[in-house]
């Protein structure tokens, strides 16, 4: 079956220590996506790569790190300089290129999401 | 003001009622819109994409009105199973905008 996992389901961590969360995916997908979501509050764009050993930063990227050297691997480190890491962190991979949808042609846009990570700071 | 904004909700429905979501966006540059489904501690899932000015499937119909800059969602025959919440989504190139997500408890 195509799909993306994410490991561990839950991680505890001590204060000052960093952490990676794993993120694979077999439906090859060129682009890959890290978000973390808090109570209450939509989803917030961590890092994205669009291709393999490229990645960007995105609205809250200061405390972490991203490595994409596999199409199929984008892990994500929470190092100790993130201040508030306790959160929900979810990964997701998009197609890309151009086709037909629903008779409009333009570029896939949909991300597909894997099951999460519920990291939370002791 | 966020980019993507809905109202909370909870919205509190009985079985078999219609119910309708809206959500408003700021940046008009978006080229397409999705709503994702979200049950408690899982992931979102995608539920439908709006690239012209509407979407329809079985029970549910999405529409974009792109002069007003907001997007609609319309459940029929509201099914327990469908309580949930349900983000509104904006996409802006290679990134999703989301909304926080407006919460649909159907009771029997």
């Amino acid at each position: 079956d195509g799909g993306i996992t994410q490991s561990p389901k839950y991680l505890f961590r001590k204060e000052g220590q960093n952490v990676t969360l794993s993120c694979e995916q077999n439906l090859n997908h060129d682009a890959m996506y890290w978000y973390r979501q808090d109570p209450g509050q939509g989803l917030r764009l961590i890092y994205y790569s669009q291709i393999v050993n490229d990645f960007q930063k995105g609205d809250i990227a200061e405390g972490y790190s991203v490595s994409r050297e596999k199409k199929e691997s984008f892990p994500l480190t929470v190092t100790s300089a993130q201040k508030n890491p306790t959160a929900f962190y979810l990964c997701a991979s998009r197609r890309t290129g151009t086709g037909e949808r629903i008779g409009v042609r333009g570029i896939y846009n949909e991300q597909f999401f894997g099951p999460g990570t519920r990291l939370t700071v002791l | 003001r966020k980019e993507v904004e809905q109202d909370p909700g909870p919205f509190n429905v009985p079985e078999g009622a219609t119910v309708a979501f809206n959500c408003t966006y700021s940046n008009s540059a978006s080229q397409s819109f999705f709503w994702y489904r979200q049950d408690c501690r899982k992931e979102p899932k995608l539920l439908m994409s709006v690239y012209s000015s509407g979407n329809e499937d079985g029970r549910f119909t999405a529409q974009l009105n792109r002069a007003s800059q907001y997007i609609s969602l319309l459940i029929r025959d509201s099914k327990l199973s469908d309580s949930a919440t349900y983000l509104c989504v904006g996409s802006y190139g290679n990134k999703l905008v989301f909304g926080a997500g407006t919460i649909l408890r159907v009771k029997s």
